[in-house]
């Protein structure tokens, strides 16, 4: 079935950065966008960016550009998302999620299980 | 900049139909008919309910439905039931390959 699965929790201290992973199965990897979204802890969700994993093509939400980095593996089918100069405010569960097969589609579906990054000293 | 504003919270009795609104507070908000909704459950990802503004995926049930009206978009559960209890965000494409969710409401059956 087409799922994603992220990589697991991580433990980080203030300014580091962190990397989780998200690997695609299932469907064709080189058809569909992937989003990141997060939610900080009792929060709501907040959308960081999406990526083409075709060409990479890609763009963030502006609060985290210069932070964010996505990237994308065809081989391993698996997507990457790298944000840095973490804070206590980015402390939160990073989730992976298919959009569509063009850029404004507006759905995702499925969602990966989610990646929980905490930042503490 | 673009907001999207739903009720902290909903609720209603068991059997009974309740709606959840999702209003844009500013321009930028393509077009309302391609609001999708989600559901989550306390520790799980979101979950798709309507996407393209009333079309449901295969699998989700049709007491969930969707309408848009002006700036305003609704998710109504009808024979509200007990798993239905989670929290729901509204999600739109506001251009310039950016998206925003509402900030959810969460829904208690009483």
């Amino acid at each position: 079935q087409e799922q994603l699965v992220q990589s697991g929790a991580e433990v980080r201290k203030p300014g580091a950065s962190v990397k989780v992973s998200c690997r695609a199965s299932g469907y064709s990897f080189t058809t569909y966008y992937i989003h990141w979204v997060r939610q900080a802890p009792g929060l709501g969700l907040e959308w960081m960016g999406i990526i083409n994993p075709g060409d990479e093509n890609r763009s963030s939400a502006q609060k985290f550009q210069g932070r964010l980095s996505m990237t994308s593996d065809t081989s391993t089918t698996t997507i990457f998302m790298e944000l840095r100069n973490l804070t206590s405010e980015d402390m939160a569960v990073y989730f992976c999620a298919r959009g569509g097969r063009k850029s404004n589609s507006n759905w995702f579906e499925p969602w990966g299980q989610g990646t929980l990054v905490t930042v503490s000293s | 900049q673009s907001a999207l504003t739903q009720p902290a919270s909903v609720s209603g009795s068991p059997g009974q139909s309740i709606t959840i609104s999702c209003t844009g507070t500013s321009s930028g908000i393509e077009t309302y008919n391609l609001i999708s909704w989600y559901q989550q459950y306390p520790g799980k990802p979101p979950k798709l309910l309507i996407y393209d503004g009333t079309k449901r995926p295969s699998g989700v049930s049709r007491r969930f439905s969707a309408s848009n009206s002006g700036n305003t978009a609704s998710l109504t559960i009808s024979g509200l039931q007990a798993t239905d209890e989670a929290d729901y965000y509204c999600c739109s494409y506001v251009g310039s390959s950016n998206w925003i969710f509402g900030g959810g409401s969460k829904v208690t059956v009483l």
